[in-house]
């Protein structure tokens, strides 16, 4: 099973462009990487997910290197309101659907 | 038009007692999962259904049985409540295999 890795928090301020980045160094072939958001008292929200390369939508970016054993998720001119616990997944390999949560990074925003 | 929807949001109960927790998607997705969330914020799997079919059972007590009557339902029941059972608890739904995770928002159960 890929296992990931992620600092347990970060600092950022208003405006800045903050990169939290996932290690998985056992990701398999078939392996999707998925990012999430979680506030307080609240669910795992989806943010983005790719295979390799670089993906982008209108709340991040993700840029995975060519080997794919490490990811980056990249949010650009944060809010206060982007202050919440971002986790990193990988897909299991054997396709039984069990999704495994690291830690989670806890990102707080200041002003 | 909440997409993944658990009742209750809390539950207090006594060591002992027997509850349960529903629920719900209206994405029209084939697999739904149980997460449980402690303390300390790790989100653990705890069951998965595919098309109303276990999946997986991650080690859990035999006291908690999930039951899938059809695609958009997953209920959580758990006996003979612990202490160590307090938690919080999640529902998520996925489509396919690797595809993004939709999550309740949770049920918050503190057993006294």
């Amino acid at each position: 099973l890929a296992k990931t890795t992620q600092p347990i928090s970060m600092d950022s301020y208003e405006g800045q462009e903050v990169n939290i980045t996932c290690s998985h160094n056992n990701i398999a072939t078939n392996d999707y990487i998925t990012w999430y958001q979680q506030f307080p008292s609240q669910g795992p929200r989806f943010i983005i997910q790719g295979y390799k390369t670089k993906v982008k939508n209108e709340v991040a970016s993700l840029f995975i290197p060519a080997d794919r054993k490490s990811s980056t998720l990249s949010l650009p001119r944060v809010s206060l309101s982007d202050t919440a616990v971002y986790y990193c997944l990988v897909g299991d390999v054997s396709g039984t659907y069990k999704y495994i949560f690291g830690t989670g990074t806890r990102l707080k925003v200041l002003a | 038009d909440t997409a993944v929807s658990q009742t209750p949001k809390y539950l207090v109960t006594q060591m002992g007692n027997d509850k349960s927790i529903k629920c719900e998607q209206n994405l029209g997705h084939d697999t739904m999962y149980w997460y449980k969330q402690d303390s300390k914020k790790f989100l653990k799997i705890m069951f998965s259904y595919n098309n109303k079919e276990l999946i997986i059972n991650e080690t859990v007590p035999n006291r908690f049985s999930p039951k899938s009557p059809d695609k958009a339902h997953l209920n959580l029941h758990i006996n003979s409540l612990e202490l160590g059972d307090s938690a919080v608890y999640f529902c998520a739904s996925s489509h396919i295999f690797n595809s993004p995770l939709h999550f309740g928002n949770g049920t918050r159960l503190t057993v006294t």
